[in-house]
């Protein structure tokens, strides 16, 4: 079946836009993460999502990021007046159910520049 | 502290050898599991391995073993015959809080990785 899919695969904008990213999880799976991988800090918890609700958004960097997801299905990640050290490649990923040893998919990103 | 660490930032084998990745973990809580994801040039990031801290027997899967040592707090990943596909940036990762209903028992907390080259 169809894994994660991100869109755009790459993003480049100037500083002090907004940007979005997309994630459309596997179908089915209830829980929703985004993650955001930058060069040299590896990869860091944003935000997860348990159907529609969200509750834990600790990992956001800032108040200009934030995320929704509606339906159960479809994530957005908002970035909001982005600045250069915004740049990373952000991952989303699924899972069946949140916790336990269930496995998480990943998408294969959004590389995003800031200029 | 880092909760993972992963001490080799490159390693090289030659096809057909196999190869030791090192992870030493850090967690006080009695319930967690261990994952093991490769990263290619791709991008995309690809379940290995898991393994729970209340497993008995060591995990395997294929090509991929995981030696975990819980006294020692390390889960190193074997891969035996390596092949060339098998270059890439590997991540060792740890859920902890597994037998809970709250905490942190769904995000993945991820080391800074190990780049595998394999030589032909």
């Amino acid at each position: 079946g169809a894994g994660v899919s991100q869109s755009p695969s790459n993003k480049v904008t100037e500083k002090g836009k907004d940007v979005e990213l997309r994630c459309d999880p596997i179908s089915g799976h209830t829980a929703l993460y985004w993650y955001r991988q930058s060069l040299g800090q590896g990869l860091e918890f944003l935000i997860y999502f348990q159907g529609n609700s969200a509750p834990d958004k600790s990992g956001l960097p800032s108040d200009r990021f934030s995320a929704e997801r509606t339906g159960g299905s479809v994530s957005t990640l908002t970035i909001q007046r982005t600045q250069q050290e915004d740049s990373a490649v952000y991952l989303c990923a699924s899972s069946t159910r949140a916790g336990g040893l269930s496995e998480q998919y990943f998408g294969p990103g959004t590389r995003l520049t800031v200029t | 502290a880092q909760k993972i660490t992963q001490t080799q930032p490159g390693m090289f084998v030659q096809e057909k050898e196999a190869v030791t990745l090192d992870c030493t973990y850090d967690t006080s809580d009695p319930s967690y599991g261990l994952f093991w994801y490769k990263q290619p040039s791709s991008g995309e990031m690809i379940f290995l391995i898991y393994q729970g801290s209340y497993d008995q027997q060591n995990a395997t899967e294929g090509r991929y073993s995981l030696n975990f040592q819980k006294a020692r707090k390390s889960a190193n990943l074997v891969i035996s015959a390596s092949q060339l596909g098998d270059s890439a940036m590997y991540f060792c990762a740890m859920r902890e809080g597994l037998l809970g209903s709250g905490g942190s028992n769904y995000k993945l907390t991820f080391g800074k990785g190990t780049l595998l080259t394999v030589n032909p």
